[in-house]
């Protein structure tokens, strides 16, 4: 089964402290996996994708196949990265991205 | 300079009564997707438009329907909406083969009266 699991809804944090938001995945086969953001009123769009091995707004993600994992990290987080967070995989027809439920990340000073 | 716009943004339909939610999109992309995204979960894919060809995910109910016309326009279709297909409906549009970058509308609220 094809399945993403982000097991925290929100994470709450201050400026400055380092984040992790965290993605575990199903998946047979070698992963395709993402990272998409949703600021407040605007919309969801693509933050980093774990191929390019790039980091985006000083964030990166490392695909950890043995803990089935594709965590988001960030050494010290600013206010304006709150928002939703989404890990997102594509499928293994590679024709649509399964999403996980999101987790709401708040940054405060 | 919008790229995918979805209208209207708050839909308010009756129980029963069939609703068409639109999608438009000046990016020239192959492929449309329609996602259903219900409160605190994951936005779930509907169907997709790869050019022409229609692509029904195999747990999407009947009641659910999508035309496109053209590259640039994408319909949904609730034919008799119930209570439970209140929702935010999430299109988005991507290049042929490139599904893991897609462009998002932002969204149109359905509530079910």
């Amino acid at each position: 089964a094809q399945r993403v699991t982000q097991p925290e809804k929100l994470l709450s944090v201050f400026k400055g402290a380092p984040v992790e938001l965290k993605c575990n995945y199903s998946y047979s086969g070698s992963p395709e996996l993402f990272w998409y953001v949703q600021y407040s009123r605007q919309r969801l769009q693509l933050l980093l994708r774990h191929i390019s091995r790039e980091s985006i707004k000083g964030f990166t993600a490392d695909l950890n196949k043995g803990e089935t994992s594709f965590h988001l990290k960030k050494p010290f987080a600013q206010e304006e990265d709150s928002a939703m967070y989404y890990c997102a995989l594509l499928n293994q027809a590679g024709t649509a991205l399964i999403f996980g439920k999101g987790t709401t990340l708040s940054v405060s000073s | 300079d919008a790229m995918v716009i979805q209208n209207p943004r708050y839909q308010v339909t009756q129980f029963g009564k069939p609703v068409t939610l639109s999608c438009s999109q000046t990016l020239n992309h192959n492929v449309m997707y329609w996602y259903q995204q219900k409160s605190s979960q994951a936005p779930k894919l509907l169907f997709h438009y790869y050019d022409k060809d229609f692509n029904n995910e195999a747990d999407t109910p009947d009641n659910f329907q999508s035309r496109r016309p053209n590259t640039s326009f994408c319909f949904l279709d609730i034919r008799s909406p119930g209570l439970g297909d209140a929702a935010m409906y999430l299109c988005a549009t991507s290049r042929g083969g490139s599904a893991y970058e897609q462009y998002f509308g932002p969204g149109t609220r359905l509530t079910v009266t």
